[in-house]
C-alpha cells in the first residue's frame, strides 16, 4: 500500500477481553515497529521485526502481550486479559528500505479500557 | 538504561522567532539521530535525520545539530509560524534499526 495502515482506528473494551490490533506495513518494508504512546506520553517501543531475524521483544510490558507477523507483511498485536493501564494509543511503523531512514507510521489504534 | 530527555514543559515562541528544542542522552551510543513532529491525534511525521559524523543538517526553516560529545541535539526552527505548533520528539537508533524516541516537547507558536 501507499502508507501503513493500521485498523481499528479505534477500539473500546471492556476489562479482561482479548484485543487484536493489526498493521498494514507499506509494501517492500521488511522491517516494523509496535509503539504505545499514553496520553501526554511518548513513545514506548515495544517490539521489532527485521526480515526472518527473531523478534526484538523487549519492550513488551508483560506476558499478556504478543505480536506475530505473518509472511513478513502484516502485523497483528493482541493483547489479553485487558487492563485499564493498557489503554493508549498503539502505533505502527515501518522504516524506509535503506538502513537507518526515517520510520513511517500509521494513525494508530486508540485503546480504551473500561 | 538508555535515556531520552526532552523539555517535559510546553514552549512558547513568538511568531517570527527561532524555536530551539533541546534532547540529551545518556547511556547510548547512536549512529543516527532523527526528529519528528507529531499532531494531536497523528502518528509522528519525520523531519530530519542527522548521523553521529555529522555535526549539522539543515532542511528549509529547519536546522538540527549533534554533539556526540555532550550527548546532545538542538532542533532549530527559524521564523517560526502558529503552523509550527506541534509535538516534536527527538529518536535515535543504532546500528541495529531499533529506534527509541524520547517524550517530545509541546512547541506553540504565538501570533
Amino acid at each position: 500500500g501507499a502508507g501503513v495502515s493500521q485498523s481499528p482506528s479505534n477500539k473500546v473494551t471492556e476489562k479482561g477481553k482479548d484485543v487484536e490490533l493489526r498493521c498494514d506495513p507499506i509494501s517492500g518494508h521488511t522491517a516494523l515497529y509496535w509503539y504505545r504512546q499514553s496520553l501526554g506520553q511518548g513513545l514506548e517501543f515495544l517490539i521489532y521485526f527485521q526480515g526472518n531475524s527473531a523478534p526484538d521483544k523487549s519492550g513488551l510490558p508483560s506476558d499478556r502481550f504478543s505480536a506475530e507477523r505473518t509472511g513478513g507483511s502484516v502485523s497483528t498485536l493482541t493483547i489479553q486479559r485487558t487492563q485499564q493501564e493498557d489503554s493508549a494509543v498503539y502505533l505502527c511503523a515501518t522504516p524506509g528500505t535503506a538502513v537507518n531512514t526515517e520510520a513511517f507510521f500509521g494513525q494508530g489504534t486508540r485503546l480504551t479500557v473500561v | 538504561s538508555q535515556k531520552i530527555e526532552q523539555n517535559s514543559e510546553a514552549l512558547n515562541i513568538q511568531e517570527g522567532k527561532t524555536a530551539t528544542l533541546t534532547c540529551n542522552y545518556t547511556n547510548y551510543s547512536p549512529a543516527y539521530l532523527q526528529w519528528y513532529r507529531q499532531d494531536p491525534g497523528r502518528g509522528p511525521v519525520f523531519l530530519l535525520l542527522i548521523r553521529e559524523n555529522e555535526k549539522e543538517k539543515r532542511k528549509e526553516r529547519l536546522k538540527v545539530t549533534f554533539d556526540t560529545t555532550l550527548k546532545q541535539s538542538l532542533f532549530h526552527i527559524t521564523a517560526s509560524q502558529p503552523a509550527d505548533s506541534a509535538t516534536y520528539l527527538c529518536a535515535l537508533s543504532g546500528r541495529d534499526d531499533k529506534i527509541i524516541f524520547g517524550k517530545g516537547t509541546r512547541l506553540h507558536i504565538l501570533p
